[in-house]
């Protein structure tokens, strides 16, 4: 597979807990970014990272953090999860650091009970 | 920082029907893209087009940067192009794309 590739595919867990959403990008894409889908918030840019520096920041909150790995995989982990936290987390990449023709991943989706 | 607005909300057609999305945004931008997300949630790059015209088989899109819009024609339209069209957009030296809250299209067999 040469596309972006997310893992896993859905997650549930409790309030409080900590989780690590994973994403490798496509090959040859030195970019990463993440975002959360919500039915209340719509699709909203959370980080976004640059051949394993932080390159923009969006809506993310304190308890949540990522980075990006010498391999270029990058890691999404959110703790001391609420109800709320529940969302489509999607990752994307693109070649550029300039949000150029994002190609977006299947997705993790997120379920706090 | 940059509104995105798309037009309409909901938009429900017969098969082989034409139709036209439109994408508003407040600021001057230097990157506009268009997505499909299918009901299975996959999010499909469609266009990156911060200004001018490109087509894509049945698709094509149209940004006019100058009067701050871009549009997304669908031609005979099937029911595999069902799904939310969204238009995403930022501004220059950004790469914080702001997505608008969509167009659901429904098309009917």
């Amino acid at each position: 597979d040469s596309g972006v590739t997310q893992t896993p595919k859905h997650l549930i867990t409790a309030t409080g807990q900590r989780v690590t959403l994973r994403c490798s990008p496509r090959s040859g894409d030195l970019s990463v970014y993440w975002y959360q889908q919500s039915l209340d918030q719509g699709l909203q840019f959370l980080i976004q990272y640059y051949n394993g520096e932080e390159r923009a920041k969006g809506n993310i909150l304190e308890r949540f953090s990522a980075q990006q790995f010498p391999d270029l995989h990058s890691e999404l982990n959110l703790s001391s999860l609420e109800l709320g936290d529940s969302a489509l987390y999607f990752c994307a990449s693109s070649v550029s650091g300039g949000a150029e023709k994002l190609l977006f991943g299947s997705g993790t989706q997120l379920s706090v009970l | 920082g940059i509104q995105v607005e798309q037009s309409p909300p909901d938009l429900i057609l017969q098969e082989g029907a034409n139709s036209t999305l439109r994408c508003n945004f407040s600021d001057s931008v230097n990157n506009l893209q268009w997505f499909h997300q299918n009901p299975w949630g996959q999010l499909i790059n469609l266009f990156y087009i911060p200004s001018g015209t490109k087509q894509n088989g049945r698709l094509s899109a149209t940004t006019v940067a100058t009067e701050r819009y871009s549009l997304l024609y669908i031609s005979s339209s099937q029911t595999t192009d069902s799904g939310v069209y969204f238009c995403a957009a930022s501004q220059g030296g950004s790469e914080k794309l702001v997505f608008g809250k969509g167009t659901k299209l429904t098309v009917n067999p």
